[in-house]
């Protein structure tokens, strides 16, 4: 089935540590990706967005990911977390040119101060 | 603050009642998408509507249904509720049809009892 899948259900770092995290798509033809970040107790937040071009994008805080076409994966890496990065990271995405988002069950991180 | 606002924040009702959910996107989208945000299914895409119609569906099940009116706010409808029903109901818009940038709201958490 056409899906998106995050490896990692939980991910506990201290700060200053390096973060990645994974995100694999399991469609063809036109692909748009996203990660999206939810802090507790907030609404989901865009970080960044793949649609075409440079395969490495750069979102805010410092978030980037890097598309990889034969791998067909989207991770999303930090050099550097801090405390307030602690939230639950969605990779997501419309199948083709179908508007049915998919989202990953979505990656906790916990950085610890 | 996203600029998507929803109403109500918190809501408990008992099986089989039914309850309407209200959605006002951003102002200038014209897509209005919902989710239902649960533990066990994680983020699940429902439904689309663009500038008052229908665009695309997801996993949203015949007990519930949805509208988007002419001043584009849109609400969801669920009715004869099921304990499983009991989720983190969120609304997203977008400026056109397809969901290259969606910002979404604060969500509706919904309680059968």
């Amino acid at each position: 089935a056409q899906s998106v899948s995050q490896h990692n259900h939980h991910v506990i770092l201290s700060e200053a540590a390096s973060l990645e995290l994974g995100c694999n798509y399991s469609y063809g033809g036109t692909v748009n990706l996203f990660w999206y970040v939810q802090y507790p107790g907030q609404h989901l937040q865009l970080l960044l967005k793949y649609f075409s071009g440079d395969p490495l994008v750069k979102g805010i805080k410092g978030f980037e990911a890097e598309f990889i076409k034969s791998k067909f994966s989207f991770n999303l890496r930090k050099p550097s977390v801090q405390w307030s990065d602690t939230a639950e990271y969605f990779c997501a995405g419309p199948p083709g040119n179908n508007n049915d988002m998919r989202f990953g069950a979505g990656t906790r991180l916990t950085v610890k101060p | 603050d996203s600029g998507v606002t929803q109403t109500p924040k918190h809501l408990i009702t008992a099986t089989g009642q039914r309850v309407t959910l209200r959605c006002s996107p951003r102002s200038g989208d014209l897509s209005v998408y919902w989710y239902q945000q649960s533990l066990d299914q994680g983020l699940q895409f429902l439904i689309q509507y663009y500038n008052g119609e229908e665009r695309a569906k997801g996993n949203i099940l015949e007990r519930f249904s949805a509208q988007q009116f002419p001043d584009l706010h849109s609400e969801l409808n669920l009715s004869s509720l099921e304990l499983g029903d009991s989720a983190l109901y969120f609304c997203a818009s977008s400026v056109g049809q397809v969901p290259y940038e969606q910002y979404f709201g604060p969500g509706t958490r919904l309680t059968v009892t």
